[in-house]
């Protein structure tokens, strides 16, 4: 059964500073993997979803990163800004059914 | 605009009472799915549908209900046998005819128990 972790579970940072998330999974039969924003109350935001035959995605200031063998995936927030405060939770996809097993989440708080 | 509208916001359930959990999406989307959280934690799935008529259990289906009767509908039934159903319960989207696309989500339901 794949589990997925998330560590850490909070992080504060400066604002400006780089942001570093990490996801590591336990099975390494994925169909893809997918980043997601959530804010306090709210359901979940797509950032950006790599397919198994990809290393890596990039979106504006948003880089994820994904490599199969060692079970880690990172997604990195270039230069952080206030509003970038929110929960990021990570999630491996299986071809069957396109279920999403869920890590629980990293809590981003950038202070001004 | 396209999306996915899940109601109510806010729901109380009393002991012993079943309530339904309303999930809309005019996206033309094939397949849909039910996600609990749980404070601090991430999303388990609970049903899911790849087709009308048709739905899955996942992982947490137990005191859980469903129907697909309609392409645009995925309404979840939390019954009385949900011994903790106190959560927020997430609805989203995606199709299947290219795997691996981007899945959409509502904005959620509260579920509290009274």
């Amino acid at each position: 059964k794949q589990e997925v972790t998330q560590i850490p579970a909070a992080l504060s940072v400066p604002e400006g500073e780089n942001l570093v998330l990490n996801c590591s999974f336990t099975d390494s039969a994925i169909y893809n993997l997918q980043w997601f924003r959530q804010d306090p109350g709210k359901g979940l935001t797509s950032l950006l979803l790599i397919q198994s035959s990809q290393r890596e995605q990039t979106s504006g200031r948003l880089n994820a990163s994904l490599d199969k063998s060692s079970g880690r995936s990172t997604l990195y927030i270039a230069a952080s800004q206030p509003g970038d405060s929110a929960t990021y939770l990570c999630a491996c996809g299986k071809a069957a059914g396109n279920k999403l097993t869920f890590g629980g989440g990293t809590r981003v708080l950038v202070k001004p | 605009d396209g999306g996915i509208t899940q109601s109510p916001k806010y729901l109380f359930r009393k002991e012993g009472q079943n309530v339904t959990l309303s999930c809309e999406q005019n996206l033309n989307h094939d397949a849909m799915y039910w996600y609990r959280q749980d404070p601090g934690q991430g999303l388990r799935l609970i049903y899911y549908s790849q087709i009308v008529n048709d739905f899955q259990k996942g992982d947490i289906a137990e005191g859980y209900s469903v129907s697909r009767e309609k392409k645009e509908s995925f309404p979840l039934t939390v019954t009385s046998a949900q011994k903790n159903p106190t959560a927020f319960y997430l609805c989203a989207s995606t199709t299947v005819v290219k795997l691996g696309n981007t899945i959409y989500f509502g904005e959620g339901s509260w579920l509290t128990v009274v």
